[in-house]
């Protein structure tokens, strides 16, 4: 069984539409990052949290410590949104999910 | 924000040649950086962790023979693949970290190596 896991795997919206991905996590963690690697393989980090909620342009990311859940929010998908969506758990190391791979249609 | 930089951005070689992979930190001294890899459609798994001026740590299963980590100074760290076979043909990242940023313990990925062994 994975540390951490994402849902869904993959996701396909209309341009606009409001986005969620989840993570759960089973480890005991001091950190939460969201990453969105894009189809050329970079990665950038999203967001780095530990409690409650951060909000950057149109991402939102949340985290519930005691459910050990955290979801990433798009509102008003674009297509320059289609990337994968990875949510990584860090203790002494990072444990990745497996990604969420999102295409938004024009 | 923090820049990391790696080179080459893909590589092919042949089986049983060996191939050096850098990562650069641009504007930050990374005193940490950490090696992933990644095949197709599969997560990040970590690979080693190099502090400046020490030996890397590996993780268990990956060959530290096989995989030699340098990381000579604040701003470089290389990864040689040895003796490259095709198994080894993957997508390599690096990441680094300097503690002296906040928020502490971020990390900063470099936009990652294609190598592709024949």
């Amino acid at each position: 069984k994975n540390e951490v896991e994402q849902s869904p795997q993959n996701l396909t919206a209309q341009e606009g539409e409001f986005i969620t991905i989840n993570c759960s996590y089973s480890v005991g963690i001091s950190a939460l990052h969201w990453l969105q690697q894009h189809p050329g393989g970079g990665i950038v980090s999203l967001f780095m949290l530990s409690s409650g909620k951060k909000k950057h342009g149109r991402l939102i990311a949340t985290i519930n410590i005691q459910e050990k859940h955290s979801s990433l929010h798009i509102t008003a998908s674009h297509p320059r949104d289609s990337a994968v969506y990875i949510c990584a758990a860090r203790r002494n190391q990072f444990y990745f999910g497996t990604g969420t791979s999102l295409t938004v249609i024009p | 924000g923090a820049v990391v930089s790696q080179h080459p951005s893909w590589v092919i070689c042949k089986s049983g040649t060996s191939v050096k992979i850098e990562c650069r930190s641009l504007d930050f001294q990374a005193t940490t950086m950490f090696w992933y890899r990644q095949f197709p459609k599969q997560s990040l798994m970590l690979m080693a962790t190099s502090n400046e001026g020490s030996k890397a740590t590996y993780e268990q299963g990956v060959e530290k023979d096989k995989f030699l980590i340098n990381h000579a100074s604040l701003t470089l760290s290389t990864l040689t693949v040895t003796s490259a076979h095709p198994e080894d043909s993957s997508f390599y990242i690096c990441s680094a970290r300097d503690p002296g940023l906040a928020p502490v313990n971020e990390q900063f990925f470099g936009p990652g190596t294609r190598l592709t062994v024949l």
